[in-house]
């Protein structure tokens, strides 16, 4: 079975403060993937990655970056937490090639609260 | 602008009876539809999806329509079991790449 771990389930930061949130996946998918879901909002795309040391913009990057030096493991990093990015983050990967295209597999996600 | 709309955010259905939940999409380029369900405090898992090249695939007491003129899929659940309770996310995407998900619709089956 696909595990995908996210390394906190639930974290408390102050406003200002720089926030590592950490995912590893143990099928050796290429792509990952991080969310962020908010009531009436669904799940938002903030960046992907395809492969290593490649990343790519979502929907909604902006207050975020990542970090993608090995394949298994994709970091979301909050370089100055607001109060905005109190949410679920949910970190996701899936086979490049697959003969269903487009399952992903989630992490457990990771609320944060920012005050 | 939201691509892949739910419209319904909440259903309650009776135990046994069917559930029907809808998802309506903007983008004609999307080619793969994904249905996932989530359970308070954990990741969503996927449940069934559908090419754009069919109109229904079935996996056991699921169905996933597919109207593509109406832009418009539907998942049915017969029978309804309370342990289907949960939040469910319509998906769709281009070429399997990047997915965009609705708001989610959460259903309560009634024992």
């Amino acid at each position: 079975d696909v595990k995908v771990t996210q390394s906190s389930r639930y974290l408390v930061k102050r406003t200002g403060e720089k926030v590592f949130l950490e995912c590893v996946q143990d099928m050796d998918h290429e792509n990952m993937f991080w969310y962020r879901q908010d009531p009436g909002l669904g799940l938002r795309l903030i960046y992907f990655s395809y492969d290593v040391k490649m990343k790519e913009k979502g929907d909604i990057p902006e207050g975020y970056s990542v970090s993608r030096e090995k394949k298994e493991r994709f970091s979301l990093i909050l370089e100055s937490a607001s109060t905005n990015q109190t949410s679920m983050y949910l970190c996701a990967s899936s086979l490049a090639e697959t003969p269903t295209p487009g399952e992903l597999f989630f992490g457990e996600g990771s609320r944060l609260t920012v005050l | 602008d939201q691509q892949v709309k739910q419209n319904s955010p909440s259903l309650s259905v009776q135990e046994g009876r069917i559930s029907i939940l809808n998802c309506d999409y903007t983008n004609s380029m999307f080619d793969y539809f994904l249905w996932y369900k989530k359970y308070p405090a954990e990741g969503p898992t996927f449940l069934i999806s559908i090419s754009s090249i069919k109109d229904k695939n079935e996996d056991g007491r699921f169905t996933v329509f597919l109207n593509k003129s109406a832009k418009h899929l539907s998942l049915h659940i017969v029978p309804s079991q309370p342990g289907d309770s949960a939040v469910y996310f319509c998906a769709a995407s281009i070429t399997g790449n990047q997915f965009y998900f609705g708001t989610g619709t959460s259903l309560t089956v009634i024992p």
